[in-house]
């Protein structure tokens, strides 16, 4: 089943210790993306990749770093959190070469900062 | 600058309507849209695309069509079902840097039985 998979799904952290959300497809798609969604401000893009190694900031890149070591993996590293950064997080995927672009997002990762 | 505007932010139907969920955007110059459905706490599920060079799409009780000189898109969902109440979410990938997808804020959609 082709599928975009977040680790955790749920995470309840303290200001200042380091953590990682992963983010996996199975779908060899060069693409890759993470969004926060708060009240209010919508989807909002943070980081993304055009491929392994190419990677650019988003909208709301600040207090967030990725890595994309593999094609299938795009991870988010949040160094040092804030309360600021709790939010619901998703990854999104899709294949940059011919049509329809369509993108697939995962189940999300809902961030508790306190 | 793209944005996007959903309307209406809620609405609440009986069993059975024909409803439409509306979606506007500032710039024409996009890729294409994209209609997904968000339930609580869950993830995006994509509904429906329609490129830039399309003016609808079909599947099911689904229809999106797309006006894309006027900046508009319309989501209707024919004879609603209480299992249709989600949040529905209008995306745009625009031309200017197609990396990303621009959203809009939803409309949350209830359908009383």
């Amino acid at each position: 089943e082709a599928q975009v998979t977040q680790n955790p799904r749920y995470l309840i952290t303290v200001t200042g210790k380091k953590l990682t959300v992963t983010c996996s497809q199975n779908m060899n798609h060069e693409y890759m993306s993470w969004y926060r969604q708060d009240p209010g401000l919508g989807l909002r893009q943070i980081y993304y990749s055009m491929n392994v190694e190419v990677t650019d900031k988003g909208d709301v890149p600040e207090g967030y770093k990725v890595s994309r070591k593999e094609k299938r993996n795009f991870p988010l590293i949040l160094e040092s959190p804030s309360p600021n950064q709790t939010s619901l997080y998703f990854c999104a995927s899709y294949r940059l070469a011919g049509s329809p672009y369509e993108q697939y997002f995962g189940p999300g990762t809902r961030l508790t900062v306190t | 600058k793209q944005e996007v505007t959903q309307i209406p932010a809620a609405l609440s139907v009986p069993e059975g309507e024909n409803l439409v969920l509306n979606c506007s955007f500032t710039d024409s110059a996009i890729y294409n849209l994209q209609w997904f459905r968000q339930d609580p706490g869950k993830g995006l599920t994509s509904l429906l695309l329609i490129q830039s060079s399309q003016r609808e799409q079909t599947s099911g009780r689904l229809n999106a069509s797309l006006d894309k000189s006027s900046g508009r898109s319309t989501l209707y969902i024919a004879a609603s079902q209480p299992g249709d109440s989600a949040t529905y979410l209008c995306a745009v990938r625009p031309k200017e840097y197609g990396n990303k997808l621009v959203f809009g804020a939803g409309t949350i959609l209830r359908v009383k039985s």
